[in-house]
C-alpha cells in the first residue's frame, strides 16, 4: 500500500510569513495525525482528526496554527503567522481505527526553517 | 506535554556489538512502541508490547515492558551499519490503536568503524 505522502518536503521561510502543508493519509485510514518534532526531541502531537473531526487539538497553539480535513481524507495544517521558535520537522501521521493497536504511519515529514 | 525520558541519550559503539536502551515514565502506559527514525525520514515501528511483563522480539530486536508498566527497554544484539538512527519509544495510555502517542527523548545510535 502506498504511505503516508507529505509535500513540501522542505519549506524556508521568515517570521511573520504564512506557511501551509498537506497530507494524504493511507487509503482507508480514519485517523490522522500532526506531530511536531523539534531538533533533538521525540514527535509531539499537534492535533488528532478522526475522519473530519477533531479527536485532540489541546497542544496546537491555535494562536497561530489551524488544520483542516475538510473531506476526512486530505488535511493541511497552517502556521500564520510563522515565529522562529516554529522551526521543526512537521510530521503527519495515519492509523486505521481504534481497533488495530499497532502503531501508526508516519510520512516522511516537512522540514520548515523560519528566519 | 509530556516526553518519556530515553537513556542513554547518545551511544557509540563498534559493529557486531550489542545495545541496550531504556524509557522510563512518570505514568503508567498499556502499551509500549519502539521506533526507529532515519535522517529525513519519519519514525518507523520496530516493536510493539501491549502487556506489561511481555517480550517480544523482532530479529535481532527485543523489547521487553516494563513490570510497572512505567518503563521498556530495546536491546538489538550484533549491531550492523543500517542499525545507525535515532530510536525513540512510545507509550499509549489504553488499548485503542487511535489514541495519541508520548515519545520518549530518542537515543541516538552511531557505529565506530
Amino acid at each position: 500500500e502506498a504511505g503516508v505522502a507529505q509535500s513540501p518536503r522542505y519549506k524556508i521561510i521568515e517570521k511573520r510569513q504564512s506557511v501551509a502543508f498537506w497530507c494524504n493519509p493511507i487509503s482507508g485510514h480514519a485517523t490522522l495525525y500532526w506531530y511536531q518534532q523539534i531538533l533533538g526531541q521525540g514527535p509531539k502531537l499537534l492535533i488528532q482528526f478522526q475522519n473530519n473531526g477533531v479527536v485532540d487539538d489541546s497542544q496546537l497553539p491555535k494562536d497561530r496554527f489551524s488544520a483542516e480535513r475538510l473531506k476526512g481524507v486530505d488535511s493541511t495544517l497552517k502556521i500564520q503567522p510563522a515565529k522562529l521558535e516554529d522551526s521543526a520537522v512537521y510530521l503527519c501521521a495515519s492509523s486505521f481505527d481504534r481497533n488495530n493497536n499497532y502503531g501508526y504511519t508516519f510520512g516522511s515529514g516537512t522540514r520548515l526553517t523560519v528566519v | 506535554g509530556q516526553q518519556l525520558n530515553q537513556s542513554p541519550q547518545s551511544m557509540f559503539i563498534q559493529e557486531g556489538e550489542d545495545v541496550s536502551m531504556n524509557c522510563t515514565s512518570s505514568s503508567i502506559f498499556n502499551t509500549w512502541l519502539w521506533y526507529k527514525q532515519d535522517p529525513g525520514e519519519g519514525p518507523v515501528l520496530l516493536i510493539a508490547l501491549y502487556k506489561a511483563g511481555e517480550l517480544t522480539s523482532n530479529g535481532r530486536l527485543t523489547a521487553q515492558f516494563g513490570i510497572t508498566r512505567k518503563d521498556s527497554f530495546l536491546n538489538i544484539s550484533a549491531s550492523i551499519p543500517s542499525d545507525v538512527g535515532i530510536y525513540f519509544c512510545a507509550g499509549r495510555r489504553s488499548n485503542f490503536g487511535n489514541e495519541k502517542l508520548t515519545f520518549g527523548t530518542g537515543t541516538r545510535l552511531t557505529i565506530i568503524p
